[in-house]
């Protein structure tokens, strides 16, 4: 059973640097399968996907967030991370890490964790 | 804005049959993925591709799709239903992955 773990900060100051890790057990980010993504759902509102990452290092990033996004994978650590730049209270949210089939298709996700950005 | 439209709230009665639709223009070309979201949770993956269902998944659940709009059906809707529900797919470009809005379900 594949299990992803989320851990980071719970509070980022207003234009610092949210960096976020994903944790995966009884699986490997290595295998050629899937992809390794990052999902957000501000408090009461919808899921927005904010990237993924192939197990190769190739990435892909929602246009409207690429300017301050970096996801990397450490598949020696089984890890993959999220960073977000210039955050402000908009990037308020449950952070998900998933793995996916494809980058629409997410199958095992972690329980999330709230990043809240405030001073 | 959502590229993929879902009504906010759909309600059902115990045992009855629910459809939860999603539409956009991109659905013309590619497959929605459904996902439920009990509150404090995690979404889950129910239904992707054509449809397909992961194996934790019951076979109450089902998909289907008709130009614009795909479908979630829940034959025989149980207490254990109630939850939001939110549909994905690309974007018209295949570039962007989007989220519909989502729907609050009610088992009655």
């Amino acid at each position: 059973q594949v299990q992803l773990q989320e851990s980071g900060p719970g509070l980022v100051k207003p234009s610092e640097t949210l960096s976020l890790t994903c944790t995966v057990s009884g699986g490997s980010t290595s295998r050629s399968n899937y992809y390794w993504g990052w999902i957000r759902q501000p408090p009461g509102k919808g899921l927005e996907w904010i990237g993924s990452i192939y197990y190769s290092g190739i990435t892909y990033y929602n246009p409207s967030l690429k300017s301050r996004v970096t996801i990397s994978i450490d598949t020696s650590k089984k890890q993959f991370s999220l960073k977000l730049t210039s955050v402000t209270a908009a990037d308020t949210a449950v952070y998900y890490c998933a793995r996916q089939v494809t980058t629409v298709i997410s199958d095992y996700w972690g329980q999330g964790t709230l990043v809240t950005v405030s001073s | 804005s959502s590229e993929l439209t879902q009504d906010p709230a759909v309600s059902v009665a115990l045992g009855q049959t629910v459809r939860i639709t999603c539409q956009g223009d991109s659905l013309r070309d590619y497959y929605a993925s459904w996902y439920q979201q009990k509150p404090g949770q995690a979404p889950v993956l129910v239904i992707f591709g054509k449809n397909n269902r992961p194996s934790r998944i019951p076979d109450r659940f089902s998909g289907s799709s008709s130009g614009n709009t795909a479908s979630l059906t829940i034959t025989g809707a149980q207490a254990e239903d109630e939850a939001d529900y939110y549909c994905n797919s690309r974007d018209s470009s295949g570039n962007l992955v989007v989220f519909g809005g989502g729907t609050k379900l009610t088992v009655l």
